[in-house]
């Protein structure tokens, strides 16, 4: 069974940094490119990048690219998403999920972020 | 950006047959698919590629267009359909969501 987990949310001040963690099992994790994406609270979602196999690619929304680092470690079947200068507007759900190249196939069920003094 | 624009919400009874619509502001080939998030939970691949239907998701979905116009299409509705759904875009950089179209089960 393929399973994704997101943990490393929670509350933090704004313009502190923030790493998040995406422990996957139930596949082949160094065969699929891996993703983020976010959703702020009752709104839509938002591609935040994706990583190709060997971490030789990584793809990012233009608006998060200089604050948003997305690395993975095969080793440990973890996929990463290093946040840095958080705003209000980063309080958002951030989902990890399998990416099929055009679509993402399974998600985790998501870790909450709130950024906040 | 490549917008995608669905009309906010819809409200059916079961049993009928729903069209969810997705409008690109350009063209992305077929390369449109469509998620169901149900309350409190991650969103659900249903169709990928315009009309093909993800292992596992009942035939009662269906998804057809090309181009700037797609539709999404549940027949016979049923009330555990009850959700938002979002349609996705990966022709163009970078790859967007539509707002999404909430759907309700009378």
């Amino acid at each position: 069974e393929v399973k994704l987990v997101e943990s490393g949310g929670g509350l933090v001040q704004p313009g502190r940094s923030l790493k998040l963690s995406c422990a996957a099992s139930g596949f082949s994790f160094n065969d699929y490119w891996m993703g983020w994406v976010r959703q702020a609270p009752g709104k839509g979602l938002e591609w935040i990048g994706e990583i190709n196999q060997d971490s030789s690619t990584i793809n990012y929304t233009p608006s998060l690219k200089d604050k948003f680092t997305i690395s993975r470690d095969n080793a440990q079947n973890t996929l990463y998403l290093q946040m840095s200068k958080l705003g209000s507007e980063d309080t958002a759900i951030y989902y990890c999920a399998r990416s099929m190249g055009i679509t993402f196939d399974f998600w985790g069920p998501g870790t909450m972020v709130t950024v906040s003094s | 950006d490549t917008v995608l624009t669905q009309s906010p919400a819809l409200a059916v009874s079961p049993g009928e047959r729903v069209t969810i619509s997705c409008r690109a502001s350009e063209s992305v080939s077929t390369l449109m698919h469509w998620y169901q998030q149900k309350p409190g939970q991650q969103p659900k691949l249903l169709i990928y590629l315009a009309s093909n239907l993800e292992s596992g998701v009942p035939a009662r979905f269906s998804g057809s267009g090309s181009g700037t116009d797609f539709t999404l299409t549940i027949d016979p509705v049923e009330a555990d359909d009850t959700a938002t759904y979002y349609c996705q875009q990966s022709w163009n950089d970078p790859l967007t969501f539509g707002s999404g179209t909430k759907l309700e089960i009378k």
